[in-house]
């Protein structure tokens, strides 16, 4: 069975530059969630979704980030534009009503 | 104050040995518990859910105290295999809330 699929699995790019990280949850999962994971803060979670409709978007650091879900089967996490200190693993998760979480392989984001 | 506190370690044990890690949370209202695991550059996957009266699932035992607000992980006969981070896992307010991890090495 597929599980989520993130892309890229890595990122390198430049301070200014837009960031667009993809993601496509498990099928018939109804809850995704975008997670950052830094040495220094851990695993942050930025914002989740229910059934397409942003829930939570707390999380997000700043007016620079932003995240859509078209659809049950696509989300996107944007940066733009994008700073140094984005630098992270960006992991994707689903859900389906039993609440365990399945993450992708995240995507590694390097911004210099 | 965090939300959920682990201690980062890391714990560097000997195979066979016994080990036991404590989390603990802030939120007395948080509805359910978790252990994650995560290995080097990887995801993280769920290892077990940690009920009321505890439970356990082969050479690992989870318990939880609501009155202390703490969770913990036991693993018995630790194996190589075992090295990775332990992450906390709290479920308040519908929002899954991580612990920064606890790293075991275990040694041969």
């Amino acid at each position: 069975d597929a599980g989520v699929i993130q892309s890229p699995r890595h990122e390198v790019t430049e301070m200014g530059q837009e960031v667009t990280l993809r993601c496509k949850p498990i099928s018939g999962h109804n809850s995704l969630f975008w997670y950052r994971q830094t040495m220094m803060r851990g695993l942050e979670l930025l914002i989740y979704f229910n059934n397409n409709v942003p829930i939570d978007d707390s999380g997000m650091p700043e007016d620079r980030f932003s995240a859509k879900m078209p659809n049950a089967s696509f989300s996107t996490l944007k940066i733009q534009p994008s700073e140094p200190r984005d630098s992270a693993v960006c992991f994707c998760a689903s859900s389906s009503r039993t609440g365990t979480l399945f993450f992708g392989e995240g995507s590694r984001l390097t911004v210099l | 104050r965090k939300e959920v506190e682990q201690d980062p370690g890391p714990f560097n044990v000997p195979e066979g040995a016994t080990v036991a890690f404590n989390c603990t949370y802030s939120n007395s209202a948080s509805q359910s518990f978790f252990w994650y695991r995560q290995d080097c550059r990887k995801e993280p996957k769920l290892l077990m859910s940690v009920y009321s009266s505890g439970n356990e699932d082969g050479r690992f035992t989870a318990q939880l105290n609501r009155a202390s607000q703490y969770i913990s992980l036991l693993i018995r006969d630790s194996k190589l295999s075992d090295s990775a981070t332990y992450l906390c896992v709290v479920l308040t307010t519908g929002k899954l809330i991580f612990g920064q991890g606890t790293t075991l090495q275990v040694k041969p």
